[in-house]
C-alpha cells in the first residue's frame, strides 16, 4: 500500500513564502500531484511531478526527489484567498489510482 | 460545459434507510472515482470504474455498491444507512495522458448525516 505523510496546519501571513512538504512510501511511483480544496468546495487539480526537479505554475511550485520520496508544494507572494487545505497525492502504477495525503490546512493572515 | 455533477447536495438519512447519490461528467472520461471526505482524514476512495462496465473496490468500500450506467454516469448506493456513514461524498472523474499524468476533476459534493 502507499502512504503520504503532510504537516496538519501552517500559518502564514499575506506576502509571505510557504511551503507544504509531503513524504510518501509507495511500492512503485508514478508522480506526485497536488490539490488546492477551499473550506466547503471540491478538491482542483494544482500540479503533478512525474521526474525530479521544480514545476512552477504562476506564484505556485511543486518540487520532487524520487531518491527521497519526498515533495514540497511552494506557494509564493501568499494572498488571503490562499487559505486552504492542500492534498499531496500519489500513484503507484501505470493505471492505478490516486491515494491521498490527510491535507495540511494553510492560514493566511493579514 | 458543466464538469462533474452531483444530486443531491444534501441530505438525510435515518439508520437504515437507503439512497442512491447520483454523479454524471461531460468531460468523455473513461474513468470516474467515489470518494469519501471525513475530518482530518482526507479523500478515502470507496469505489472507481475505470471504463465503462467495470467497476473496482477501493479502500473504504464496505456498506456501499456502485453503478456504472453508462460512460457518462457512475452512482453510490448505501443499501442500509448507518451513522459512520455520515461524511460528504465526492464523485470525480479523469483521462488519462500520455505523460502518466492524470488530472481528477472533482464535484461539488454531496454531504450526508445519517442520524
Amino acid at each position: 500500500g502507499q502512504s503520504l505523510e503532510q504537516p496538519s496546519e501552517v500559518t502564514a501571513v499575506e506576502g509571505a513564502i510557504v511551503q507544504i512538504n509531503c513524504t510518501y512510501q509507495t511500492s512503485g511511483f508514478y508522480g506526485l500531484s497536488w490539490y488546492q480544496q477551499h473550506d466547503g468546495g471540491a478538491p482542483t487539480f494544482l500540479s503533478y511531478n512525474a521526474l525530479d526537479g521544480l514545476e512552477e505554475t504562476g506564484r505556485f511550485s511543486s518540487f520532487l526527489s524520487r531518491s527521497d520520496s519526498y515533495g514540497y508544494l511552494l506557494l509564493q507572494e501568499l494572498q488571503m484567498k490562499d487559505s486552504a487545505s492542500y492534498f499531496c497525492a500519489v500513484r503507484d502504477g501505470g493505471y492505478s489510482t490516486l491515494t491521498f495525503g490527510k491535507g495540511t490546512m494553510l492560514l493566511v493572515s493579514p | 460545459n458543466a464538469g462533474v455533477t452531483q444530486t443531491p447536495k444534501f441530505q438525510v438519512l435515518k439508520t437504515g434507510q437507503s439512497m442512491t447519490l447520483q454523479c454524471a461528467q461531460d468531460m468523455n472520461h473513461n474513468s470516474m472515482y467515489w470518494y469519501r471526505q471525513d475530518p482530518g482524514m482526507g479523500l478515502r476512495l470507496i469505489y472507481y470504474s475505470a471504463s465503462e462496465g467495470t467497476t473496482d473496490k477501493g479502500e473504504v468500500p464496505n456498506g456501499y455498491n456502485v453503478s456504472r450506467l453508462n460512460k457518462r454516469e457512475f452512482s453510490l448506493r448505501l443499501e442500509s444507512a448507518a451513522p459512520s456513514q455520515t461524511s460528504v461524498y465526492f464523485c470525480a472523474s479523469s483521462e488519462s495522458t500520455g505523460t502518466g499524468q492524470e488530472t481528477q476533476y472533482f464535484g461539488p459534493g454531496t454531504r450526508l448525516l445519517v442520524l
